[in-house]
């Protein structure tokens, strides 16, 4: 079954509110990578994640990898209605010689203007 | 570059057709998947490859079969298609992984498939 888990499943969000998704695993990961897919549209890759405790910005959205490398989060400060769509994270479990990347269930942002 | 392409955009299908799916990356990348997409359930990987001639199974691989004869195109084949496999498929690809740390994915624009 799914083993890395996203909350929540929907947000709806002022525009100009901030938006924070989670992302968990049940398993220690070795990267986590977020994605962005727009409506209709195909998952874009956003930023990687591979240091425990690791803090990396792009503009109003903050990534951080917890310190014990089984969660992560995504903050936007300051929505905009360009942020619209869903969020997904994917985490590359260790396990030796079988590495997987798995996507979590994703979160859906939807702004109201 | 096209990047990773996928045909066809929409396809409909009756329960028992069989259809490939067609990807193809001009990157060069040595890895390739498949996944579905499905409400509430993310993306779930169906097949991958790390290399031509070298498939193997994801998370949901019943019902679909992959090869690799080139590092260019990945098709993914329906055996014989049922309502379940109703779902928007994207085809990625990427540089290898090295130390267990995956790079970057691209998809393609993806195939809506319907199962009536």
């Amino acid at each position: 079954g799914q083993q890395v888990m996203q909350i929540p499943q929907y947000q709806h969000v002022q525009e100009g509110e901030d938006f924070t998704t989670y992302c968990n695993s049940s398993t220690t990961l070795s990267n986590i990578q977020w994605y962005k897919q727009r409506p209709g549209g195909h998952p874009v890759f956003l930023i990687q994640l591979v240091k425990s405790g690791e803090v990396k910005k792009q503009k109003r959205l903050t990534f951080q990898f917890g310190e014990a490398k089984k969660n992560s989060s995504l903050h936007i400060t300051a929505t905009q209605t360009t942020d619209v769509g869903t969020y997904f994270c994917a985490g590359m479990r260790i396990n030796f010689g079988n590495e997987k990347l798995t996507f979590g269930t994703g979160t859906r942002l939807t702004i109201i203007p | 570059n096209a990047g990773v392409t996928q045909t066809p955009k929409f396809q409909v299908l009756k329960t028992g057709q069989s259809m490939t799916l067609q990807c193809a990356q001009d990157m060069n990348h040595e890895y390739m998947s498949w996944y579905r997409q499905d409400p509430g359930m993310g993306l779930r990987l169906i097949h991958y490859s790390v290399g031509a001639g070298i498939t193997d199974q994801g998370e949901v691989p019943n019902g679909y079969n992959v090869s690799r004869s080139t590092t260019e195109d990945f098709p993914l084949r329906l055996l014989s298609a049922a309502p379940s496999q109703t779902s928007v498929y994207f085809c990625a690809s990427s540089d290898p992984w090295l130390a267990g740390v995956a790079d970057t994915q691209y998809f393609g624009p993806g195939t809506r498939l319907t199962v009536l």
